[in-house]
């Protein structure tokens, strides 16, 4: 089984300044990991994955993670935020299929609402 | 976006009704999901499909049911609500086991 933590339920921070999301994740087998965002009532929409390879990942409007095998880790990141960057963050995980079948199933972390000040 | 289609996208029901929401994709994805999204909990796996007529369930499955009868839909059954069931309900779908795409959500309540 898997698990995902999201250390922060909520991050203000102010605009241009620089945002880092957390994520600790558990796991006894090879995994994905991903972050999604979440704007008000819509659907979620990848921002970016790790499935193997270099441990930092760039995504879509200027986010990065890096993943830490060690620490068990997958923070998100972001140089410098704006306005439209308000929104609610969700970390997820799915076993990579090492040895048997995953078929894609994700497991959420509980989310991080971002909200970006001017 | 993988062309996902949910209906309805807004539903008021009374305890011990029967509620079915549909999943409707156009992209042939293989995979097909049911999550529940609730405040503190992020999402939930319900139900997944991994080809037609080819169900499992998740983490959350007591209370629903699923059936996929063709590649393009994916029923969500309640077979008898509860306000416990009041959540916001996405589909997604993927090609493969490292992308899922989302739906646009139904918001299900139940008095």
């Amino acid at each position: 089984a898997q698990s995902v933590t999201q250390l922060d339920s909520q991050v203000p921070v102010f605009e241009e300044a620089p945002v880092e999301l957390r994520c600790n994740y558990s796991s006894s087998v090879s995994v994905y990991l991903f972050w999604y965002v979440q704007y008000p009532n819509q659907g979620l929409q990848l921002l970016l994955k790790y499935l193997s390879g270099s441990t930092l990942v760039k995504g879509i409007n200027g986010f990065e993670a890096e993943f830490n095998k060690s620490q068990t880790s997958f923070h998100l990141r972001k140089p410098s935020v704006h306005i439209s960057d308000t929104a609610e963050y969700f970390c997820a995980v799915s076993d990579s299929g090492a040895g048997g079948t995953s078929y894609g199933k994700l497991t959420f972390g509980q989310g991080t609402i971002l909200t970006v000040h001017p | 976006d993988a062309g996902i289609t949910q209906s309805p996208r807004h539903k008021v029901t009374e305890t011990g009704t029967p509620v079915t929401l549909r999943c409707h994709q156009t992209e042939n994805h293989r995979y097909m999901y049911w999550y529940r999204q609730d405040p503190g909990h992020g999402l939930r796996l319900i139900h997944y499909s991994y080809g037609v007529k080819d169900t499992d369930k998740g983490e959350v499955s007591d209370g629903y049911s699923v059936s996929r009868s063709k590649t393009e839909d994916f029923l969500l059954t309640l077979e008898s609500a509860t306000s416990s069931q009041t959540s916001v309900y996405f589909c997604a779908t993927g090609t493969s086991t490292d992308t899922q795409y989302f739906g646009p959500g139904t918001r299900l309540t139940v008095l």
